[in-house]
């Protein structure tokens, strides 16, 4: 399996309190990412990264925020957190020369309340 | 920007049966790849099969296969002797390989799969 952690696995906050999501990875991989999950709508793309400091937005970027200032750890940070963002987060990794597999942390679950 | 549809939300298949997933895609890309990831209970995101679009051969993993029609955009994935550790979520997933693409995955709503014994 490849070392990806997501930390922490659970959480649960109130509305308007800032949250940060940590991936690390172990891979050196280049590529990394961050995803939510929702029913009905399979995962969509929050935030990438191409490498240290190289971050772009996804699909549902709107009131997250990330950085990337080692290869092996990139943090997602919900500004304030409204109940519209509880969710499965999940963190993936790949690199290029890979066959373009990513490979996907265990998730964290987090509730907004 | 891309589009993946997976019609069927769930199915179910008797043990040892045949299944298959149905996927739909809509890109003006030419360059991509296409992926089914499989999601137990777990939640642990597993990759099934995937398939380079300029390849025509369909991709093939011991019981799993798909059937990659380009001109009809579909991607379908067939389980074959369906075994009860087949039971999850199946995602079908979209790649564009163009410049500055970033390798993202665009995925579809999923297909929750049941198998009975």
């Amino acid at each position: 399996d490849a070392g990806i952690t997501q930390s922490p696995r659970h959480k649960v906050t109130e509305t308007g309190t800032p949250v940060t999501l940590r991936c690390h990875q172990t891979e050196n991989h280049r590529y990394m990412y961050w995803y939510r999950q929702d029913p009905g709508h399979g995962l969509r793309l929050i935030h990438y990264s191409y490498g240290v400091k190289d971050t772009d937005k996804g699909e549902v970027s709107d009131g997250y925020s990330v950085s990337r200032s080692k290869t092996e750890d990139f943090l997602l940070t919900l500004e304030s957190a409204t109940s519209s963002q509880t969710s499965v987060y999940f963190c993936a990794i790949s690199e290029e020369g890979e066959a373009y597999e990513q490979y996907f942390g265990p998730g964290t679950r987090l509730t907004v309340t | 920007a891309q589009t993946v549809t997976q019609s069927q939300p769930e199915m179910s298949v008797q043990e040892a049966e045949t299944v298959t997933l149905s996927c739909t895609y809509d890109t003006s890309e030419s360059n991509y790849y296409l992926f089914w990831y499989k999601q137990p209970p777990s939640r642990q995101m597993i990759l099934v099969i995937r398939q380079e679009a300029y390849k025509q051969q369909n991709a093939t993993e011991n019981r799993f296969s798909v059937n990659f029609q380009k001109a009809a955009k579909s991607f379908s994935l067939k389980i074959s002797d369906s075994q009860l550790g087949d039971t999850a979520m199946y995602f079908c997933a979209f790649m564009n390989l163009g410049d500055n693409a970033g390798n993202m995955l665009t995925f579809g709503g999923g297909t929750r799969l049941m198998v009975k014994p």
